[in-house]
Formats: structure tokens, C-alpha cells, sequence
């Protein structure tokens, strides 16, 4: 079936370092997400993406949608401490009408102080 | 700006006892989204509604019915529970074809 492919599982990282993770898939998709979770939070969105080549800022955060529409990355700059949290990507996927959502495995971020 | 809305946030249950969800999405919005999320899994995809219909099921065990009202709240119930349904539940509501909302989640525990 469909699967996103997330990397890095894991990071550690220094505040004030920039922070990269990215999500591939074998599929075309036509939306990618951004998510970040908190523990024991509900999933924020981050981003949303709609056009391939599309990048996107949100203050601190960039994400773009690959042009082969088949993965996405997500950067963070200068990171701080509150950005600890899981970070998952997403795409949509069209059910004749109706649509599902598929998530990547998440991207665990630690910031050291 | 209004978010989904789940209660209870936490609920402690024993085996074999039964569990109702509730959700309130975004107003305005038409599809809801029912999730399960394990220690350090991602959600687990559970069951959705388009317009008060049943749109997509997902690995949601037989023991778990759901549904949307006419006021397009939905509830999840969950019955027989076992150990093993002991998750964070989440809520999420989007437009059809766009992004979805999380809510704050259900932090259920079976003992």
C-alpha cells in the first residue's frame, strides 16, 4: 500500500541550529501536511501544502513540495527548546470523493539547551 | 478561531465496560475523523464521516461502532474494552479534500 517514508526517526540538536527532516514517498500525491505533536496533544498543523514546487513559511518553519510531488521537507531555523515535539508528515488521498489521510512515521526532535 | 472540541480528555474504564467518544468539529466543516494512537506510534486511521455517512472505515475493531448526528458532532463507542484499547483517541475535522484539525484527544485508559 501507499507508505511515507520519514526521516530522520530521531534528532538531537543544539538551540539555535537549523533543523531539517523530510518525508518521500513512491506514490504521487497532490497535498502534503506538516504536523507537529506535542505528548499527549493532538497533532497541530504546521503547513499545508497544495502546489508541487509550492514552498511555504510559517514564521520559523519552511516546507516545500517536491516537484516530482513525491516527497516534501521541512525545515526549522534557529531552533528552540519548545520546539521539541514529533513532527509528522502527511499526505491526502482521494477515495473516489472522499479522502484519507496517510501519515508518516514521525521525525522525533530534541533540543538541547 | 473555533477548534475540534473532544470530551471527555481522559477516562479510566475496566475491562469489559463500554466507552462513548465524543466529538464537535469545526463548524462548517463536513468530514470527521476518528484516530487511535499508541505509545510512540503514529494515529491509526479508525473511521470517517462525509455529511453524517459513513466515508471510509479503517482498522477499527468490530467492537467500535461510530457515528455523526445531525448537529454533525460524532461519537465513538467502544465496547468490550480490553487492555490492549488503552490510547490516546483523536478527532479531527476538515473540509472534504483539505486539511485536517486534531483535537486535544481522549486519553483512555482500560484497567
Amino acid at each position: 500500500g501507499q507508505q511515507l517514508n520519514q526521516s530522520p526517526q530521531s534528532m538531537f540538536i543544539q538551540e539555535g541550529e537549523d533543523v531539517s527532516m523530510n518525508c518521500t514517498s513512491s506514490s504521487i500525491f497532490n497535498t502534503w501536511l506538516w504536523y507537529k505533536q506535542d505528548p499527549g496533544e493532538g497533532p497541530v498543523l504546521l503547513i499545508a501544502l497544495y502546489k508541487a514546487g509550492e514552498l511555504t513559511s510559517n514564521g520559523r518553519l519552511t516546507a516545500q513540495f517536491g516537484i516530482t510531488r513525491k516527497d516534501s521537507f521541512l525545515n526549522i531555523s534557529a531552533s528552540i527548546p519548545s520546539d521539541v515535539g514529533i513532527y509528522f508528515c502527511a499526505v491526502t488521498v482521494d477515495t473516489s470523493g472522499t479522502y484519507k489521510y496517510i501519515f508518516g512515521t514521525g521525525t522525533r526532535l530534541k533540543v538541547l539547551a | 478561531a473555533a477548534g475540534v472540541i473532544q470530551s471527555p480528555r481522559h477516562l479510566i474504564k475496566e475491562k469489559r465496560e463500554t466507552a462513548t467518544l465524543k466529538c464537535y468539529p469545526i463548524p462548517r466543516h463536513d468530514t470527521v475523523y476518528w484516530y487511535q494512537q499508541g505509545p510512540g506510534q503514529d494515529p491509526q486511521f479508525l473511521i470517517s464521516f462525509y455529511e453524517k455517512m459513513q466515508s471510509d472505515k479503517g482498522s477499527i475493531p468490530d467492537r467500535f461502532s461510530a457515528q455523526q448526528f445531525s448537529d454533525y458532532h460524532s461519537e465513538l463507542n467502544m465496547s468490550s474494552l480490553e487492555l490492549g484499547d488503552s490510547a490516546l483517541y483523536f478527532c479531527a475535522s476538515s473540509l472534504v479534500g483539505y486539511e485536517q484539525y486534531f483535537g486535544p484527544g481522549t486519553r483512555l485508559t482500560v484497567t
